[in-house]
């Protein structure tokens, strides 16, 4: 089973910033926070992920709480094309069996103009 | 750098043929993986690799079989279709980060 919680679906408005929670309180030391994104039958999309500093790239930021129990994925100027469905996934860093990627429902981002 | 590409795109099979799905990737990554996705649900994994010559059984490994007898290729059979099968299948690899393909959707008939 998943080990995070998202809410089912989100609204925004086009240009303004996009803030998606998810809850993860039993995560372990070792595990990091992944977000993925999958736009509309295309394969899933890597975004962002981090340990338990806050994280930026080009496509988002990743802001991590001091006890590590959640997250909140931003995407600071939410276009039409950012509409998809994001995953928050906690798992460690490794390849293999231990670094399987377990995708829950994801929260369904609607950007609208 | 086409990162992970999958072939073919689209297949339409019927019950009891069988069939291969080709994996690739360039980035010279170790690992490699094969999801299913099923409406309206998350990926769930089939098998996966942890080198050239190695295979393992995932989540949902029945009815499938792999090979990756070069690194950079993971192929996935399907030995004789069942409608169950009907689904769109994604193939990733990674270093420590997953990078997935685009999908081949596949109808069993």
């Amino acid at each position: 089973d998943a080990k995070t919680t998202q809410p089912p679906s989100m609204d925004c408005a086009e240009g303004r910033a996009a803030n998606l929670p998810c809850n993860h309180s039993t995560i372990s030391g070792n595990e990091y926070v992944y977000w993925y994104r999958q736009i509309h039958s295309q394969g899933p999309q890597y975004i962002i992920h981090g340990l338990k500093n806050n994280e930026t790239n080009e496509m988002a930021s990743l802001i991590i709480t001091e006890d590590r129990k959640s997250s909140t994925l931003i995407l600071p100027h939410a276009t039409l094309r950012d509409t998809a469905v994001y995953y928050c996934i906690v798992r460690v860093p490794y390849g293999g069996s231990q670094g399987n990627l377990i995708f829950g429902k994801g929260t369904k981002l609607s950007v609208k103009p | 750098n086409a990162g992970v590409t999958q072939t073919p795109k689209f297949r339409v099979l019927k019950t009891g043929q069988s069939m291969t799905l080709l994996c690739a990737q360039d980035m010279n990554h170790e690992y490699m993986y094969w999801y299913r996705q099923d409406p309206g649900m998350g990926l769930r994994l089939i098998h996966y690799s942890v080198g050239e010559g190695t295979t393992a059984k995932g989540e949902v490994p029945d009815g499938y079989n792999v090979s990756r007898l070069k690194k950079q290729n993971f192929l996935l059979g399907l030995e004789s279709a069942a409608p169950s099968q009907t689904s769109v299948y994604f193939c990733a690899s990674s270093d420590y980060t997953q990078y997935f393909g685009p999908g081949t959707r596949l109808t069993v008939l």
